[in-house]
């Protein structure tokens, strides 16, 4: 069974870059049938699709964060990880890595990290 | 795509019929719409997805319907433990989107 870890730090500085590790256990992320994302959700703010990417590397971000987020991937540690550049007030939130469905349980997100809670902050 | 959601809350009984609504400001032709149950300090969970498929375990009281720009998600007879923020989303264009949530209250 696939479980979702989310590790890094809880608090950022403004204009400093957010960083976060989603580590897999339990099964494998160099798969065929999933993507692997991050989604955030702000204080009293509903759910908001930031990106994913392919264990190949290839990946897809919302047009509103593409220009500040990168996400990357490490198949030989089994995880995938999130750099937010240039952050503020605005990027406090709790951050969720997961599982999107690419040829299973395509166009959904079928399995959640616990999620962190991420405070941008001087 | 953008996805609206009402009512934003719903304040019903045990055992009521909760009606939620997504409407998107296109016509999803593809069937990639899905719900999503999200409770405070928990991580979301998919409940339906092609419009209309229940995940397994997911109780059957738990329904998706629609077309085109209009789909429900219904709750057919309320239980506690169903006060929630529930999420439609939409996958297309490789772009996932969420609508904004009604938060279902259980009186």
């Amino acid at each position: 069974q696939l479980q979702l870890k989310e590790s890094g730090p809880r608090l950022v500085k403004p204009s400093e870059t957010l960083s976060l590790t989603c580590t897999a256990s339990g099964d494998s992320i160099s798969t065929s049938s999933y993507f692997w994302g991050w989604i955030r959700q702000s204080p009293g703010e509903g759910l908001e699709w930031i990106g994913n990417i392919y264990y190949t590397g290839s990946s897809d971000y919302n047009p509103s964060l593409t220009s500040r987020v990168t996400i990357s991937v490490d198949t030989s540690k089994n995880q995938f990880s999130l750099h937010l550049r240039s952050v503020s007030a605005a990027d406090t939130a709790v951050y969720y890595c997961a599982r999107h469905g690419r040829t299973l349980l395509r166009g959904t997100v079928d399995l959640w990290g616990q999620g962190t809670l991420v405070t941008v902050s001087s | 795509i953008v996805l609206t959601q009402s009512p934003g809350t719903l304040s019903l009984s045990p055992g009521e019929r909760a009606t939620l609504s997504c409407r998107a400001s296109q016509t999803i032709g593809s069937g990639f719409l899905a719900w999503y149950q999200h409770k405070p300090g928990q991580a979301p969970r998919l409940l339906i997805y092609g419009v209309s498929s229940r995940v397994t375990g997911i109780p059957d009281r738990f329904s998706g319907s629609g077309s085109g720009t209009d789909f429900t998600l219904t709750i057919s007879r309320l239980e506690p433990e169903d006060s929630a923020v529930y999420y439609c989303q939409h996958f297309g264009s490789s772009q996932f989107t969420f609508g904004p949530g009604t938060k279902v209250e259980i009186q």
